[in-house]
């Protein structure tokens, strides 16, 4: 069965530093998302992509996050200037196509900010 | 100074009991809705999803029941097993949205 991938598992950085979050999509899925999840709270909205272009984001999203589809397979998330708070679990989603078509999502990346 | 998680609420069943877990939404627009299982340490695993133009589904050993008057959404799991042990979430949807809206979570412990 398909699945999203995510890497690293685990990416430990100092605070001030830039990091880079990678996710490989479902093949043929068109939609894309990053959430991030602060230890033992909810799952947060980020950012959704579609088109090569960010179809909505959040207001945690600020201008220290971006997002890329580098190579067609790819997707990313880079923080710029790392933040202590900044500290979660990032987890990417992607969709086929549709409205409201399921999002499945990848087992995450456990940023640590130091 | 101290930064405190949500205390999630939990259930707990036992083995081969029915579960209920319940949801209530926030947006009267929603018309998408979706249940999530969340074991530790890793990503939301979709179980079962519904429109708003129903009100029941049923899948494999879960029923998820939408009430639209009240904005209230319930997952069933029928027989629950230890392997039913994680945190479930709803999230909901919006069309013309492409963002989904999680809810707080409820964390399942199955007791044998």
């Amino acid at each position: 069965e398909p699945e999203v991938t995510q890497t690293p598992s685990h990416q430990v950085t100092q605070m001030g530093q830039e990091v880079i979050l990678r996710c490989v999509p479902i093949s043929n899925h068109l939609y894309f998302y990053w959430y991030r999840q602060i230890l033992g709270q909810k799952v947060e909205f980020l950012v959704s992509f579609y088109n090569n272009e960010i179809s909505e984001k959040s207001e945690i999203f600020d201008d220290q996050f971006s997002v890329e589809r580098p190579d067609g397979s790819n997707f990313t998330l880079k923080i710029r200037s790392t933040k202590l708070e900044d500290s979660a679990m990032y987890f990417c989603a992607t969709r086929l196509a549709g409205v409201a078509d399921t999002q499945y999502f990848g087992p995450g990346t456990r940023l640590t900010v130091l | 100074g101290e930064s405190v998680g949500l205390h999630l609420p939990t259930l707990s069943v036992q083995e081969g009991d029915n579960s209920i877990i319940n949801c209530a939404y926030s947006n009267s627009a929603s018309d998408y809705f979706i249940w999530y299982k969340q074991e530790s340490g890793k990503g939301p695993q979709f179980i079962i999803d519904i429109r708003s133009n129903m009100d029941k589904r049923q899948g494999q050993r879960v029923t998820v029941l939408l009430n639209k008057t009240v904005k209230h959404l319930s997952l069933q799991i029928a027989a629950t097993q230890p392997g039913d042990s994680a945190v479930y979430f709803c999230a909901e949807s919006t069309s013309g949205t492409y963002k989904y809206i999680f809810g707080t979570g409820t964390r399942l412990k199955v007791l044998a």
